[in-house]
């Protein structure tokens, strides 16, 4: 079964540095996502992404993040200066369509910042 | 007002018993959901959807989906140990999960 996949599993970085974590989501897919976790919380939603722009975004996707689509299998996302609260599990999802019912969204195994 | 919510539990529900699970939201334009369960340090996998009035069966597992009273539940018959996990129920339209319920199947 196609799946989203994630790279690094875990990334550890130094407060104010950059970081960007990379997905591959599900080749016939169009519609990409990245969510986050952080320990012991719920999912949040961060970004959706289609047709190489953003289509929406919640108040936590502020200037220090960015992604892009680099080519056509990866997606990304750039978070510029890393602060301690970013630490969290960040997760990449994929569907099919926007809107559908029964498109639901797709995970990766998601990758693992610790900001120190 | 959060969009969805959940009771967070810990809900604990003996093995073979049925454990429910439950979820409001208040936008009504809302039309379809998602159920997933999450093992700890683990990523949502999508247990199943729902967008029409009423019940949707699969396996153990059926969704219930009440649009006037904006709840949507989920029941999993014959509870197994595996089934212990951090229930989520999702919004289709808004992108948004709830906190979760972490269920407990008790041996």
């Amino acid at each position: 079964e196609p799946e989203v996949t994630q790279t690094p599993s875990h990334q550890v970085t130094q407060m104010g540095q950059e970081v960007i974590l990379r997905c591959v989501p599900i080749s016939n897919h169009l519609y990409f996502y990245w969510y986050r976790q952080i320990l012991g919380q719920k999912v949040e939603f961060l970004v959706s992404f289609y047709n190489n722009e953003i289509s929406e975004k919640s108040e936590i996707f502020d200037d220090q993040f960015s992604v892009e689509r680099p080519d056509g299998s990866n997606f990304t996302l750039k978070i510029r200066s890393t602060k301690l609260e970013d630490s969290a599990m960040y997760f990449c999802a994929s569907s099919e369509g926007r809107y559908s019912y029964n498109s639901p969204l797709h995970f990766g195994n998601g990758t693992r910042l610790t900001v120190t | 007002q959060k969009e969805v919510e959940q009771n967070s539990g810990p809900l604990s529900v003996p093995e073979g018993a049925i454990a429910s699970l439950n979820c409001t939201y208040s936008d009504r334009g809302s039309q379809s959901f998602f159920w997933y369960r999450q093992y700890s340090g683990k990523s949502p996998e999508l247990i199943m959807f729902i967008y029409s009035n009423g019940d949707k069966e699969d396996g153990r597992f059926t969704a219930q989906l009440n649009k006037a009273s904006q709840y949507v539940s989920l029941l999993i018959r014959d509870s197994q140990p595996s089934d212990s996990a951090t229930y989520l129920c999702a919004a289709r339209e808004k992108l948004t999960f709830g906190t979760g319920t972490r269920l407990t199947i008790i041996p």
